[in-house]
């Protein structure tokens, strides 16, 4: 099955900084690599997905970037405020299946 | 309103006494899923179902069960729980699978199993 691989796994900015958050995957055949955010005690919420046809995706502060031949892809949080601050998760997966990372905790600091 | 709602929200129970967690979706979504959170894990998919009758396994099916009998209901059933599913577990639907779409997420069910 696909294997998903985060880093890191906590990540301390100071507000107005970048985070770049890192992952790996190792099923060739996953296509889509979502990354979703869950604040404390919340629910997992998508914030930016690319398939593997893209390249680098953006939204406002937020971008995706992947490498379909490393088998990689990053998620860039530009000028970070004190609400970014949350477990990101990083997934890859087909259609159906999803599987995730294993988070990466955000802190931005005042 | 759309949403995915879970019960129960908290649920302690002992080893090997059947369980049931509901889940239900008020958006007609074909696609619902069954996750555990585990700390430093992440999500881990359990089954997944494509629609009403069609299911499938997940990464990590072992000692779960589920099924579709209607498109807005997708149960998981732990028959003889054991203290190793002590878990957040999260449902989740989308119109037709997880690519391009949004994934809904319930509100989390948090079980523990002594």
């Amino acid at each position: 099955g696909e294997n998903v691989e985060q880093h890191p796994s906590t990540l301390s900015v100071q507000e107005g900084d970048s985070a770049v958050i890192k992952c790996t995957y190792s099923d060739s055949a996953s296509n889509y690599f979502p990354w979703y955010k869950q604040e404390l005690g919340k629910r997992p919420q998508l914030i930016i997905d690319i398939r593997s046809n893209v390249g680098e995706k953006k939204d406002q502060r937020i971008a995706v970037t992947l490498n379909k031949t490393a088998k990689h892809f990053s998620l860039h949080i530009t000028e970070t405020q004190p609400e970014d601050s949350a477990v990101y998760f990083c997934a890859a997966g087909d259609d159906y299946k999803l599987s995730f990372g294993a988070g990466t905790t955000v802190t931005v600091r005042a | 309103e759309a949403q995915v709602t879970q019960n129960p929200r908290y649920l302690i129970t002992v080893t090997g006494k059947k369980l049931t967690v509901t889940c239900s979706q008020n958006m007609n979504h074909e696609y619902m899923s069954w996750y555990r959170q585990d700390p430093g894990l992440g999500l881990r998919q359990i089954y997944y179902s494509m629609n009403v009758e069609v299911t499938d396994k997940g990464d990590v099916p072992e000692g779960y069960k589920v099924s579709r009998k209607e498109k807005r209901n997708f149960p998981l059933i732990l028959e003889s729980p054991s203290p190793n599913q002590t878990s957040l577990y999260f449902c989740a639907s989308s119109s037709t699978g997880v690519a391009n779409e949004k994934l809904f997420f319930g509100s989390g069910t948090q079980l523990s199993v002594l």
